[in-house]
């Protein structure tokens, strides 16, 4: 199993650009959810799905969109990028519930400049 | 105030040494978890515990859930230990995960 698969690893992106950041998971998870980690900060969730075609927003949305359409991926997109969404976001999932061990991406590192 | 606060922010231990990393928050709580982020940036769980103490190898995870706390020891640390360890739990009002800043540990030979 590749587990939590991320694409891309790097990305620079220019004020106002918008794209996609996948994210693939062969475990047959119900739950996936985006995260963001920035420096002296907790990872913050910014949306989550328990299945397929449910989404809900999670800490910090503004700015994000995600679909869920199959089990296995849950793009995060990015709409009009903002220096302020400079980060490193992370996708996780789980299976059954969030009380279960969470299996996490290798990361994608956004520029925005 | 913060949910959730972890301590030591920084830990330089010698290898062989006895590592704690304690985690309190001020939530009432269902589980926590205890993760590892190497500096690849990679983050892997550890332990989810709700009661009571897991081992694993040379980690050691407890929880007292009256005193909202939570501690990770390491035996016999080795330079390979040395990465970010993050506290996260559920609870509150949102059953999310809700995660601490992380403790950077450093295991020097």
């Amino acid at each position: 199993n590749a587990g939590v698969t991320q694409t891309p690893k790097f990305q620079v992106l220019k004020t106002g650009q918008s794209m996609t950041l996948q994210c693939a998971q062969d475990m047959n998870h119900e739950y996936m959810s985006w995260y963001r980690q920035d420096p002296g900060m907790g990872l913050r969730l910014i949306h989550y799905s328990v299945g397929a075609g449910i989404t809900d927003q999670g800490e910090v949305p503004n700015g994000y969109n995600v679909s869920r359409s199959t089990t296995e991926d849950f793009p995060l997109r990015l709409l009009s990028a903002a220096p302020s969404q400079t980060s490193v976001y992370f996708c996780a999932s789980s299976s059954r519930d969030l009380y279960n061990e969470q299996f996490f991406g290798p990361g994608t590192r956004l520029t925005v400049l | 105030k913060n949910e959730v606060e972890q301590s030591p922010q920084n830990l330089t231990a010698q290898e062989g040494e006895f590592i704690t990393i304690n985690c309190s928050y001020s939530v009432g709580i269902s589980a926590l978890h205890w993760l590892q982020q190497h500096p690849g940036g990679g983050i892997v769980s550890l332990f989810m515990l709700s009661s009571g103490k897991k081992k694993h190898g040379r980690l050691i995870a407890t929880i007292n859930i009256q005193e909202k706390h939570s501690s990770l020891h390491i035996t016999a640390s080795h330079p390979r230990d040395s990465a970010v360890y993050i506290c996260a739990f559920y609870g509150g009002a949102t059953n999310k995960l809700i995660f601490g800043t992380g403790t950077l540990l450093a295991v020097q030979p």
